[in-house]
Formats: C-alpha cells, sequence, structure tokens
C-alpha cells in the first residue's frame, strides 16, 4: 500500500480556471510535508515544506495546506508556464525517518 | 550559486560495464541521497548519507553501491549494470537529514 497518494494522476485546467491538487499519507509522525514541482527531464524544483496541521504557505499562484491526514496545493488563475509534474514527499517520524517518501506526482496541463 | 551537480548528464553503457556517476553539491550540506524515477513508480530513493563515511540502504538498493569520502561528493556506482538499471537518476542534497532536499539535475541512464 502506498503510504502517500496523490490525485488526481493528471489535470488539464483552462488557462485562469483554478483548481486543488491533493496528497494524503497514511502513516502516523508526520515530521514535514514538501511540495515539488518537475520539468520533463528536469530535477525536481522546491515549492513549499509544511510541518503542522493549520499551516499554509503561499508563492506567487500557489499556496499548500495541511490537514491531519492530507495537503493541497491550490493554483488560482493558473498559466501555462505553471504547467508541470507537481510532487509531494513526507519525512516521517521513526522506522524510516531518515528518508523522503514521495507520491507519484500530478501532471498538470495548463491550456492557453 | 548554490547548487548540485551530476555527471554525466546522459550515458549511454551496455550490461556488465562498471560505471560510476558523480554528484556533488557546494552547500556544506551533510545529507546526501540517490533516487532512480521511472514511469508510474515515482522517485524512489537508493541509497542515502547522513554524513561523511555514514551511508545507508534506500528502498531500492540491490545493483548499486555508494560511497562518502568527502562531504561534499557522493558518488553512485554500479558494478555490473543490467538493463533493468536504464532509469533517470536523481541526486539530492539538504542540510540535515530532516530538512528540505535540493535536487540535481539528472543522470538519464540507458543500459543495453
Amino acid at each position: 500500500e502506498d503510504q502517500v497518494t496523490q490525485s488526481p494522476e493528471a489535470l488539464r485546467l483552462q488557462e485562469g480556471e483554478s483548481s486543488s491538487l491533493n496528497c494524503s499519507y497514511t502513516v502516523s509522525g508526520l515530521r514535514g510535508l514538501f511540495w515539488y514541482r518537475q520539468d520533463p527531464g528536469k530535477g525536481p524544483e522546491f515549492l513549499f515544506t509544511l510541518y503542522s496541521a493549520g499551516e499554509e504557505k503561499e508563492k506567487e499562484r500557489l499556496k499548500a495546506t495541511l490537514t491531519k491526514k492530507e495537503s493541497f496545493l491550490h493554483i488560482t488563475a493558473p498559466k501555462p508556464e505553471d504547467s508541470a509534474t507537481y510532487l509531494c514527499a513526507v519525512h516521517l517520524s521513526g522506522a524510516g525517518s531518515y528518508q523522503l517518501t514521495f507520491g507519484k506526482g500530478t501532471k498538470l496541463s495548463v491550456i492557453p | 550559486e548554490a547548487q548540485v551537480t551530476q555527471n554525466p548528464r546522459y550515458l549511454i553503457t551496455v550490461t556488465g560495464k562498471k560505471l560510476t556517476v558523480t554528484c556533488s553539491q557546494n552547500m556544506n550540506h551533510e545529507y546526501m541521497s540517490w533516487y532512480r524515477q521511472d514511469p508510474g513508480l515515482g522517485l524512489r530513493q537508493i541509497y542515502y548519507s547522513m554524513n561523511v563515511e555514514v551511508t545507508d540502504k534506500g528502498d531500492v538498493p540491490e545493483g548499486y553501491k555508494v560511497s562518502r569520502k568527502e562531504k561534499r561528493n557522493f558518488p553512485l556506482i554500479l558494478e555490473s549494470p543490467s538493463p533493468n538499471q536504464t532509469s533517470l537518476y536523481f541526486c539530492a542534497s539538504s542540510l540535515i537529514h530532516k530538512d528540505t532536499q535540493y535536487f540535481g539535475p539528472g543522470t538519464r541512464l540507458t543500459v543495453l
């Protein structure tokens, strides 16, 4: 069973059409949740880190929120340049606490 | 400029021919890690290093070796590559293990 699940797998939006991406995790002991953006063939680029439920962070058209079992990446009025795969990763306490566990990502396409 | 570098960026080789992918960071980070990324499977951790001379297995270590003799360098060694190691490889580093990880540009490896 996947510990980190991202949905949807793919999302097509019209330019300006706001939406949200979801990242849910099934394990307890969250020490940090990370959002990355990845363009094709390139390394993941760091966006946000969230540490506790209720925390929110914003950057331009992106806003990340965290609850006890999931995180949302809200995209407001997206532009074509926001097209990318968005990855979520969790850092857990206990066994495996030195590792990041990644979800499989949401591929976002923003159509002009 | 703070960065993680990897070399080579692209490599085509044949089964059984030993190869090394280098990774270097200039941020004085203690933690370094190697991932592979495959379609449908996402990013999976191969090995990580908490500090010089301290390395440990990630989720998919079979067929790989690493070493950490200097803080800035963390090479990935494939002693006898096989076609199932064809993948996109990323090196990452962070100040300590629970901090944000910063990724290199990737190495696309093809084993024939």
